[in-house]
C-alpha cells in the first residue's frame, strides 16, 4: 500500500528558531495535510494543499505541495514555546478513495 | 456540536468482551472516518461513510470489528472478542463531503486498554 516516509521522527527546537519538517511518498497524492496533536487529544488540521506547487501560509507555518506530487515540506518560523508536540502529514492518493494515509510523525521538542 | 466528540474517552476492559465506541461528527458533515492510532505511531485507515453507507471498508483488522452509521449522524465502532493487539487510540473524524478536497476534522479519540 501507500506509505509515507515523514523526517525528521524528532527535533529539538530554541525559542525564535526557524524548523522544517518534510513528507515523501513512493505514489502521488492528490493532496496532502498537516495536522498537529498535542498529548490525550485527536490532530489539529494546521494546513490544506490541493494542487501541485501551491504554496499556502497559516500565520508561522508554511507548506507547500511538491511539484512532483510526491512530497509536502511544513516549515515554523520563529517558534515558541507552544509548537511542541507531534506534527503528522496525510495524503490521499489517486487511487486511495477517500482514506487518508500518514506519516510517523515528527515530535518537536523543546531544548533543554 | 462544534467539534467531532467521542465517547467514551477512556475504556478499559478485560480480554475477549465486547466494546463499543461511539463517534458524532460535526453537524452537516456527510462523511465520517474511523483511524487507529498506536502508542507513538501515525494514524491507520480503517473505514468510512458516506451517509449510512461505508464504501470502503479495507482498514478492518479483522472481522472482530464492525461499524455502522445511521440518520447519516452517529456512528459506533464495535470491536468483538478483544485482544490485547487491540489496544490503542481510536480516532474519528468527519468532512463535509467524501471528497479529497474537504479536510477532515478529528475528536480527540477514545483511549482502549485491554488487560
Amino acid at each position: 500500500g501507500q506509505q509515507l516516509n515523514q523526517s525528521p521522527q524528532s527535533m529539538f527546537i530554541q525559542e525564535g528558531e526557524d524548523v522544517s519538517m518534510n513528507c515523501t511518498s513512493s505514489s502521488i497524492f492528490n493532496t496532502w495535510l498537516w495536522y498537529k496533536q498535542d498529548p490525550g487529544e485527536g490532530p489539529v488540521l494546521l494546513i490544506a494543499l490541493y494542487k501541485a506547487g501551491e504554496l499556502t501560509s497559516n500565520g508561522r507555518l508554511t507548506a507547500q505541495f511538491g511539484i512532483t506530487r510526491k512530497d509536502s515540506f511544513l516549515n515554523i518560523s520563529a517558534s515558541i514555546p507552544s509548537d511542541v508536540g507531534i506534527y503528522f502529514c496525510a495524503g490521499n492518493g489517486l487511487a486511495a478513495g477517500n482514506k487518508l494515509t500518514f506519516g510517523g510523525g515528527t515530535r518537536v521538542l523543546v531544548k533543554p | 456540536g462544534a467539534g467531532v466528540s467521542q465517547s467514551p474517552s477512556n475504556k478499559v476492559t478485560e480480554k475477549g468482551k465486547d466494546v463499543e465506541l461511539r463517534c458524532d461528527p460535526i453537524s452537516g458533515h456527510t462523511a465520517l472516518y474511523w483511524y487507529r492510532q498506536s502508542l507513538g505511531q501515525g494514524l491507520e485507515f480503517l473505514i468510512y461513510f458516506q451517509g449510512n453507507s461505508a464504501p470502503d471498508k479495507s482498514g478492518l483488522p479483522s472481522d472482530r470489528f464492525s461499524a455502522e452509521r445511521t440518520g447519516g449522524s452517529v456512528s459506533t465502532l464495535t470491536i468483538q472478542r478483544t485482544q490485547q493487539e487491540d489496544s490503542a487510540v481510536y480516532l474519528c473524524a468527519s468532512s463535509l463531503a467524501a471528497n479529497s478536497n474537504q479536510p477532515q476534522h478529528f475528536g480527540d479519540g477514545t483511549r482502549l486498554s485491554i488487560l
